[in-house]
């Protein structure tokens, strides 16, 4: 049972923004760092996101992270056909002493 | 080429025991915590523990769900990391990732995962 929390699917026409969520506590998100991860489908899973905001070389800009609180987005702006996946969100978790991954998002391109 | 790969999966019956290994090259293994991921056909990532670097004494952690059954260690001079699950669980069935830590805990390279299945 995750303790971050995510919408089951998400979806969007191409070119549309897609916002996906992730709920946590004072322990993880809130005292952590948020990273994101994007699962194409049949493959492992692909850093998208680390350090809340940060785009590993390569992700493309379309893709933002942010956070608040015990909360964190992630931003697909002019989505596209090819970033229909399964997103992931994570972070430590200060009491549990363990990593956490969010439910998981599906996103659809209509 | 930077990359992490995974090996020893299969099919074994409850109660039984699997070792799992994940080779890394091209990158300094030594100084990165290893951590292995699963994920059950259909679910979601599950976190299932870590080894950490020479630095910080191979300090290991685990997830509830798999500690006192699971063990993970490292051989720096092969650049290996080793999952050894014993007293395995049909809920253990899953795809097992090896993954290395970057920065504030961002897994920023994957393996391709090895299939595991625990089943009679």
């Amino acid at each position: 049972q995750s303790v971050l929390t995510q919408p089951p699917s998400a979806s969007g026409t191409p070119g549309q923004r897609v916002t996906i969520s992730c709920s946590g506590s004072s322990s993880n998100i809130e005292s952590n760092t948020v990273n994101w991860y994007q699962q194409l489908p049949g493959t492992a899973p692909k850093l998208l996101i680390y350090s809340n905001n940060q785009r590993p070389s390569g992700v493309p800009d379309r893709f933002s992270g942010s956070k608040s609180g015990t909360s964190a987005s992630l931003a697909i702006s002019g989505l596209q056909s090819e970033d229909e996946a399964d997103y992931y969100c994570a972070a430590w978790d200060d009491s549990l002493n363990v990593y956490v991954f969010g439910t998981g998002t599906r996103v659809t391109v209509l | 080429e930077v990359q992490l790969v995974e090996s020893g999966g299969g099919l074994v019956q409850p109660g039984g025991s699997l070792k799992l290994s994940c080779a890394a090259s091209g990158f300094t293994f030594s100084g990165s915590a290893l951590h292995w991921v699963r994920q059950a056909s259909g679910k979601g990532l599950e976190w299932v523990g870590r080894i950490r670097s020479k630095t910080t004494t191979y300090a290991t952690t685990y997830a509830a769900s798999v500690r006192g059954r699971f063990t993970i260690s490292r051989d720096d001079s092969k650049n290996t990391a080793f999952l050894q699950m014993n007293s395995l669980k049909t809920e253990d069935t899953a795809v097992y990732y090896c993954a290395r830590r970057g920065l504030n805990y961002a897994f920023d390279i994957w393996g391709q995962g090895t299939m595991v299945t625990v089943s009679s």
